[in-house]
């Protein structure tokens, strides 16, 4: 069965970091072109971040550059988001979400998400 | 960066029911667009990509049209199981935007 799992969502206080993670199963990790999307508490959903499947080209949204950092590792089917300096504003649930491939830019597998609170 | 719009933001419609989202664009996207339905709690599900091609799975009522800057998602005969929010995307160009959705709820 074709799944991503993601781990490691909490509750952080402004200006901390935290590490989210993806794990992937049942497709040729390898393979796939990966994204983040996120989605505040009632809110619509946000594009955050894509990496290309060797991990050479990534694409940040603008309200997360210098402050997120995507990456993967192949060998461990793993997809990663390193969030730092985090505000209340980034506080939602995170996707994670498989490119479609030969489709340009859709997400076509997402995990069940991670829940991350900013709040003192 | 794009900016995606959706109208109606909700609509109240019935089982049986042809229901037509509109998606524009702030600027031409060519065909670059997909849709996606997400109910309660749950992560999305692409419905339709590239504007019009059906997604491996999605029922045959679900069709998209549209390019350039103005799209629609028509479902043919409302299911009960299809009341939920949908969102647009455009894959055209970074950040890939999605528009605000539109809560479709049973009349």
């Amino acid at each position: 069965e074709v799944q991503l799992v993601e781990s490691g969502g909490g509750l952080v206080q402004p200006g901390g970091s935290l590490r989210v993670s993806c794990a992937a199963s049942g497709f040729t990790f390898s393979s796939y072109e990966m994204n983040w999307v996120r989605q505040a508490p009632g809110k619509g959903l946000e594009w955050v971040s894509y990496i290309s499947s060797s991990g050479s080209t990534m694409y940040y949204a603008d309200s997360v550059k210098g402050r997120f950092t995507i990456s993967r590792d192949n060998a461990k089917n793993s997809l990663y988001l390193q969030m730092n300096s985090l505000r209340a504003e980034d506080t939602a649930v995170y996707y994670c979400a498989r490119g479609a491939r030969g489709i340009r830019f859709a997400f076509d597998i997402w995990g069940q998400g991670t829940m991350v609170t900013v709040s003192s | 960066d794009i900016q995606m719009t959706q109208s109606p933001s909700s609509l109240s419609a019935s089982v049986g029911d042809r229901v037509t989202i509109t998606c524009r664009a702030s600027q031409s996207i060519s065909s670059y667009l997909n849709w996606y339905q997400q109910k309660p709690g749950k992560a999305p599900n692409l419905l339709i990509y590239a504007a019009s091609s059906l997604q491996s799975g999605v029922p045959s009522r679900f069709s998209g049209s549209g390019s350039g800057t103005d799209f629609t998602l028509t479902i043919s005969s409302l299911q009960p199981e299809d009341f939920a929010t949908y969102y647009c995307q455009q894959s055209y160009s970074t950040p890939f935007t999605f528009g605000p959705g539109t809560e479709v709820e049973i009349k």
